[in-house]
């Protein structure tokens, strides 16, 4: 069953702008998670945010948490041309963490 | 350095002629993962190893079976390819604390068996 509902599905930018995906999930959780995935790739690990925070930054990327709201964030500051992939939110299963649940995600493209 | 390795990166198999992926792991993790991803949606999961336990999505179909004869290796059989079952089939592990209710570990994927059923 499909946890994570991302938008927006597709989003196109020009390099140096910020990149803002959303995503929205159903029931409790431990921890959010995001994913990075290039075209023909597996999906790579970016940023875990715990249902105990509220926001977290690595490097240009900035994640926000609202348990209330069952939602996060995912800003990519400054992109560049690299930064087009598609990206996916994915929460666990609560109260075992071990199990991710992806959402649709998003597909970004960075013009240059 | 250490990492999650599937072969092949690209299997053509016949409708209803059984399939093996494989997928190994230097990482000793203890939970390996199985999910299929068709073109342009989510990774589905399919099944996970916790240890040597396997563990079965619901909606799973008996179709897909796995194998995890050691720690570090999973296999994927699909017995009776079906046209539907063309995707890209995605391996994982993550290292989870027995009994923690806090297991932050983040999934490492390989990069992939991408399946053409014929």
């Amino acid at each position: 069953s499909q946890q994570g509902e991302e938008d927006p599905q597709a989003l196109s930018i020009q390099e140096g702008e910020n990149a803002t995906m959303n995503c929205s999930y159903k029931t409790s959780i431990n921890n959010l998670q995001w994913y990075r995935q290039n075209s023909g790739r597996g999906l790579v690990h970016l940023i875990l945010i715990r249902s105990n925070e509220r926001e977290k930054h690595s490097g240009r990327l900035r994640v926000t948490l609202d348990t209330s709201k069952k939602s996060s964030s995912l800003l990519i500051t400054a992109s560049r041309a690299a930064d087009t992939a598609s990206y996916f939110c994915a929460t666990d299963g609560y109260p075992w963490g071990g199990k991710l649940i992806f959402g649709q995600g998003t597909e970004l493209s960075v013009k240059p | 350095d250490a990492m999650v390795i599937q072969n092949p990166r690209y299997q053509v198999t016949q409708f209803g002629k059984p399939v093996t992926l494989s997928c190994s792991q230097t990482l000793n993790h203890n939970v390996m993962y199985w999910y299929q991803q068709k073109s342009s949606q989510a990774p589905k999961l399919l099944f996970h190893y916790y240890d040597k336990d396997f563990n079965n999505e619901a909606d799973t179909p008996d179709n897909f079976q796995s194998r995890r004869p050691n720690t570090s290796f999973c296999f994927l059989d699909i017995r009776s390819p079906g046209l539907g079952d063309a995707a890209m089939y995605l391996c994982a592990t993550s290292s989870v604390v027995t009994g923690s209710l806090w297991d932050n570990s983040p999934l490492h994927f390989g990069n992939g068996t991408r399946l053409t059923v014929t």
